[in-house]
């Protein structure tokens, strides 16, 4: 059973960095693509950017300047860097395994995080 | 960047009627990656239908998907009361991931 699960602060002040991590297990890192997608309260879904743990990443060009995603094989963990935060970054952010069509196929359960001062 | 636009916004329906889910890119998928997702309350999103037209694990079958290029459809053939959530369409394409706005599907 393919399981995801996202930590990290729950809050955040202005202008600080974002570190999220996803553990996973029943999957290796290492055999499929990963990726990050936010929701903030009451609205859609939006994709951050997806990566490949050979070190292959795309970003949403609108989040590209203050993104990195990264993997970390020896943990079996997909990290999240994103600087400058601001109020409109408060959301829901998610973890996602892909499938073999470019669908997202298991999701973690998603961590609210708050940016205010 | 690929837009996916989805109609309606909000589809009031009863149980056991049919919804009719759609799903429009503004450009051709190539290898036709549509997936949709389903998301109830406080969830996250549960994937549905991968490659257009392939029901996910564990997917009951009055879910099905169907489309191609550019125009594609979400249809359940008989609402359960637990069908009703929001859906979105979600694509991968020109190196990006992209989703649709969602539609609200509600009991009437």
């Amino acid at each position: 059973q393919v399981q995801l699960l996202e930590s990290g602060p729950g809050l955040v002040k202005p202008s600080e960095t974002l570190f999220l991590t996803c553990t996973v297990s029943g999957a290796s890192i290492s055999s499929h693509y990963w990726s990050w997608i936010r929701q903030p309260p009451g609205k859609g879904l939006e994709s951050i950017g997806y990566t490949y743990y050979s070190g292959s990443t795309s970003y949403n060009p609108s989040l590209k300047s203050r993104v990195t995603i990264s993997v970390d094989t020896s943990k079996n963990q997909l990290s999240l860097k994103m600087t400058s935060m601001t109020a409109a970054d408060t959301a829901v952010y998610y973890c996602a395994k892909w499938g073999g069509s470019g669908d997202l196929d298991y999701w973690g359960q998603g961590t609210l995080v708050t940016v205010s001062s | 960047e690929i837009v996916l636009t989805q109609s309606p916004g909000t589809l009031s329906l009863s149980p056991g009627e049919r919804a009719t889910l759609s799903c429009r890119a503004s450009q051709s998928l190539t290898s036709n990656y549509l997936a949709w997702h389903q998301q109830k309350p406080g969830q996250a999103p549960r994937l549905l239908i991968y490659g257009a037209s392939s029901r996910a694990t564990g997917i009951p079958d009055r879910f099905s998907g169907s489309g191609s290029g550019t125009d594609f459809t979400l249809t359940i053939s008989r609402l359960e009361p637990e069908d009703f959530a929001v859906y979105y369409c979600q694509q991968y394409g020109n190196s990006q991931i992209t989703f649709g706005q969602g539609t609200r599907l509600e009991i009437k």
